[in-house]
């Protein structure tokens, strides 16, 4: 089955404690990116990934790193977590950029203390 | 820079009536449109999209949105509202300013549906 899949789906962690959420898809596509979802905001673009070992910032990529080393595999990386980054994260990705459809994973419930 | 605004946070609607959730965007080019829907904790799905073909875009379960240039809208519809459909709904619109594919979300529209 083609999909996008992330983990953990859920997480509760301190301020400071590295962590790091995976994501990965097997439809070989491309392109590959990290939105987070908060209320009233809709969901906003953390970093995004054209190919592998290609890889820039979104709009809110302070506090967050990600990495492409392999073309199924897209994780997002936070270094020291702070309490405002407490959201919902979802993976996504498509064959390449451009108008094709995104496909999403089911979403990181992500909760910093 | 790309915009999308949804002009309605929260809809409700009783089973079996029309749904209209609106969404207007902001474009500088002819863009990619889009409508997700998101169930309670689930991830995003896509329903519709538009791409500069047709004006009129059907989607899965029965939704549709109309492209209008003129009054720069794509409202989403539903001729009859089921249970199932209470989710929330994303207006989206495609941004390829620095020559990449960035989805621009508007904020998003709950819909409730009452027996």
């Amino acid at each position: 089955e083609a999909q996008v899949t992330q983990n953990p789906r859920y997480l509760i962690t301190v301020t400071g404690k590295k962590l790091t959420v995976t994501c990965s898809q097997n439809m070989n596509h491309e392109y590959m990116s990290w939105y987070r979802q908060d209320p009233g905001l809709g969901l906003r673009q953390i970093y995004y990934s054209m190919n592998v070992e290609v890889t820039d910032k979104g709009d809110v990529p302070e506090g967050y790193k990600v990495s492409r080393k392999e073309k199924r595999n897209f994780p997002l990386i936070l270094e020291s977590p702070s309490p405002n980054q407490t959201s919902l994260y979802f993976c996504a990705s498509s064959l390449k950029w451009g108008t094709d459809t995104q496909y999403f994973g089911p979403g990181t419930r992500l909760t910093v203390l | 820079a790309q915009s999308v605004t949804q002009l309605d946070s929260h809809v409700s609607v009783s089973e079996g009536t029309p749904v209209l959730l609106r969404c207007n965007y902001s474009s500088s080019y002819s863009p990619s449109l889009f409508w997700y829907v998101q169930h309670p904790n689930k991830g995003l799905q896509l329903l519709l999209k538009y791409t500069s073909a047709a004006t009129l875009v059907k989607g899965i379960n029965g939704f549709e949105a109309e492209f209008k240039k003129s009054e720069t809208s794509f409202h989403l519809t539903k001729p009859s509202a089921h249970m199932s459909d209470a989710a929330e709904y994303f207006c989206v619109v495609s941004d390829f300013s620095g020559g990449y594919n960035k989805l621009i979300f508007g904020a998003g529209t709950r819909l409730a549906v009452h027996p």
